[in-house]
């Protein structure tokens, strides 16, 4: 199985901040990397799908990058609303898997 | 609305069985693939398990740790999606979502819609 790991695992950050977390896979996934979004007592929301497609209704300030094994998702000025877990996805091959988390915390 | 709802979660003991059902709403449910992802408390996601659509005959496929455990189908009529759990373990407690599939360029890039999650807890 591909092994996903983000870093930060948490980070704080301020209103307006700009913020970025990493995500990287034990292989080379091509470009097969989502993003989702997830608020306490909710089911993830897909961000941003295939590395840097944005998903309708997001907002611009989301951003994705990267292929093969380095990804990025950025932030480019935090909203409150922006305040929850992210978690990357492969589905370059199954099982599909999904990085640890990062808990997006108001500094 | 394109909704997916999920019920049949609660308490079982362990050794028990469960069945969980995902009412689909507002797409053609026999299009698409749908999954099963898992999320123990305070823990990440965990995929469980993926049916197949009617062109791909419904083949399903699991997760290593429920493999031979857990059963996923699917009544494409009821547009209905299941998962039967049998001989289950304290740790397969979680809150279970069921997911669509999102073709993208031909392959099923991301999950796009999902559920709102049912709680299942295995403890005697």
């Amino acid at each position: 199985d591909i092994q996903m790991t983000q870093s930060p695992s948490s980070l704080s950050a301020s209103v307006g901040d700009r913020v970025t977390i990493t995500c990287r896979a034990s292989q080379g996934i091509s470009s097969y990397l989502n993003w989702y979004q997830q608020k306490p007592g909710k089911a993830p929301k897909v961000l941003i799908y295939i590395a840097s497609n944005l998903q309708s209704g997001v907002p611009s300030r989301f951003s994705g990058g990267g292929s093969g094994t380095d990804f990025t998702l950025t932030i480019s000025s935090l909203q409150p609303e922006d305040f929850a877990t992210y978690y990357c996805q492969q589905t370059y091959s199954t099982p599909t898997t999904f990085g640890q988390g990062t808990r997006l915390e108001i500094k | 609305e394109v909704q997916l709802v999920e019920s049949g979660g609660g308490l079982v003991q362990p050794g028990g069985s469960l069945r969980l059902s995902c009412a689909a709403s507002g797409f053609t449910f026999s299009d698409h693939y749908m999954d099963w992802v898992r999320q123990a408390p305070g823990k990440g996601l965990e995929w469980v398990g993926r049916s197949r659509d009617k062109a791909n005959t419904y083949t399903t496929e699991y997760a290593a740790s429920v493999k031979g455990r857990f059963t996923i189908s699917r009544d494409d009529s009821k547009n209905s999606l299941y998962l039967q759990m049998n001989s289950l373990e304290t740790e397969d407690t979680a809150v279970y979502y069921c997911a669509r599939g999102w073709r993208v360029r031909g392959v099923i890039a991301a999950f796009d819609i999902w559920g709102q999650g049912t709680l299942v807890t295995v403890s005697s």
